[in-house]
């Protein structure tokens, strides 16, 4: 069965400051998806992922994708403020079904 | 284009009662999948329905079930609801396969 674990848990990090979340997962698939979700809130699509070696950027947010080790990364670089929220990696399950198998979440919180 | 709409925003409801969410797709869009999000949690997959057929179901029970109409809605129907079914109910649309986007959820608290 297909497991996805995030690390950490939750993050405090000081303003300006680098930092990587990372997501590994326990079998094959060809995409993954990162999100973020504010309290209270929908989830909101940052990045899809979909072959080995693929990276996004979007302003202070990178992810990447290694499908051998399993593993994908979200740097954040220079953090500011609004990017406080809970950030979730999900993999594809595969197969006939549009089935996202979600991780942990990671919770951010940037102080000043 | 308008996106992923969801109803009601928020629901109580009291144990034992029946609960009904509603899920408009985006336009184009004809595969619906709804997720549970209990608090503190990642959303966990319940249904995905593609051309009004079922296409997947989750770890979830029989008081559990949907359904997606001709224009591609859909609906989702608790029965019997335990505490534990308190959660942010997540509708995503998509093509058939690929990237889902997700609406504004609907809040279910059981008392």
């Amino acid at each position: 069965e297909l497991k996805v674990e995030q690390n950490p848990l939750f993050l405090s990090m000081q303003e300006g400051k680098n930092y990587t979340i990372y997501c590994n997962y326990s079998t094959t698939s060809d995409r993954l998806y990162w999100y973020r979700q504010d309290p209270g809130k929908s989830l909101e699509s940052l990045f899809v992922l979909l072959s080995n070696g693929a990276v996004k950027q979007e302003g202070r947010l990178m992810a990447s994708l290694d499908t051998k080790a399993r593993l994908s990364t979200l740097h954040i670089t220079a953090a500011v403020h609004d990017l406080s929220a809970t950030y979730f990696c999900a993999v594809d399950y595969g197969g006939a079904t549009n089935k996202l198998i979600f991780g942990t979440g990671t919770l951010l919180a940037v102080q000043p | 284009d308008a996106g992923v709409t969801q109803s009601p925003t928020h629901l109580i409801k009291t144990r034992g009662q029946h609960v009904t969410l509603r899920c408009s797709p985006i336009s184009g869009h004809k595969s619906v999948s709804w997720y549970q999000q209990v608090l503190g949690q990642g959303p966990q997959f319940i249904f995905q329905y593609y051309e009004k057929e079922e296409r997947g179901r989750g770890n979830f029970p029989d008081r559990f079930s949907a359904r997606q109409f001709p224009n591609y809605s859909s609906e989702l129907n608790v029965n019997a609801l335990l505490l534990g079914d308190s959660a942010l109910y997540l509708c995503a649309s998509s093509l058939l396969r690929g990237q889902q986007f997700f609406g504004p959820g609907t809040r279910l608290t059981v008392l």
